[in-house]
C-alpha cells in the first residue's frame, strides 16, 4: 500500500525558511515523478513543484520560483521542499503526491499534509 | 498559471445528478486531455475520482463519470449519496511540466 508521510511543518516568521521532507513507502519511489501541492485555509488546491524520478528535472509554479526548492534522496525513499523568504501567503498545508500510478501526468496518491504557518 | 474556474457550491437530493465544471483555456484544459478530478471530505487528503478527462481508477463507482468540451471539463455524479458530499477539485496539466488546479467546489447532498 502506497503511504506518504510528511513532516517538518510549523511555524515560522516571515522572511524565515523551513524544510519539508515527504517519507515514501509501498512502491518503487524512485520509479516514480512527485509533486507537491498546497491547500491554504479555507482555499482550493495549489500546485507548487514538482520533481522528475530521477531528480534531474525539476518545476516550479510562478509563485514560489526562486524561493523553493524541490529535490529527492532515492537512497532514501524522501522527497523534499525547502522553502526560504517565507511570505504570509505562503501559509497552507503542503501535501507531498506521487505521480505516475494512472499515468505521468496525473496525481493517483497524497499524504496526510504538514501545516506551514507564516505570521510573525 | 491561472486557477481553473469552478462554481463554489453545487447541491443535489439523493438520487439525483449533478454536475460541477472546470473552465480553463486552450493551455491547459483545452490543450490537452490530462485533465483529473479529486474528492476531498474536511480535514483529509484528496483522492482520485477521474483521470484523463473520462476514466476512473479502480475502486471508484461508475456513478463517477467525466468530460470535456472545449476549455470545459466536467465531473457527473449520478445517483447521488450521502456520502458524496464533500469537496471537488479539477486538476489540469498545463505544459512544460506545470499543472492547474481549480478553486474547488463544495457538494451539498439535500
Amino acid at each position: 500500500e502506497v503511504h506518504l508521510l510528511e513532516s517538518g511543518g510549523g511555524l515560522v516568521q516571515p522572511g524565515g525558511s523551513l524544510r519539508l521532507s515527504c517519507a515514501a513507502s509501498g512502491f518503487t519511489f524512485s520509479n516514480y515523478a512527485m509533486s507537491w501541492v498546497r491547500q491554504a485555509p479555507g482555499k482550493g488546491l495549489e500546485w507548487v513543484s514538482g520533481i522528475s524520478a530521477s531528480g534531474g528535472h525539476t518545476y516550479y509554479a510562478d509563485s514560489v520560483k526562486g524561493r523553493f526548492s524541490i529535490s529527492r534522496d532515492n537512497s532514501r525513499d524522501t522527497l523534499y521542499l525547502q522553502m526560504n523568504s517565507l511570505r504570509a501567503e505562503d501559509t497552507a498545508v503542503y501535501y507531498c503526491a506521487k505521480r505516475g500510478g494512472y499515468g505521468d501526468y496525473t496525481v493517483d496518491y497524497w499524504g496526510q499534509g504538514t501545516l506551514v504557518t507564516v505570521s510573525s | 498559471q491561472s486557477a481553473l474556474t469552478q462554481p463554489r457550491s453545487v447541491a443535489g437530493s439523493p438520487g439525483q445528478s449533478v454536475t460541477i465544471s472546470c473552465t480553463g483555456t486552450s493551455s491547459d484544459v483545452g490543450g490537452n486531455n490530462f485533465v483529473s478530478w479529486y474528492q476531498q471530505y474536511p480535514g483529509k487528503a484528496p483522492k482520485l475520482m477521474i483521470y484523463e478527462v473520462s476514466k476512473r481508477p479502480s475502486g471508484v463507482p461508475d456513478r463517477f463519470s467525466g468530460s470535456k468540451s472545449g476549455n470545459t471539463a466536467s465531473l457527473t455524479i449520478s445517483g447521488l449519496q450521502a456520502e458524496d458530499e464533500a469537496d471537488y477539485h479539477c486538476y489540469s496539466y498545463a505544459g512544460s511540466y506545470t499543472w492547474v488546479f481549480g478553486g474547488g467546489t463544495k457538494l451539498t447532498v439535500l
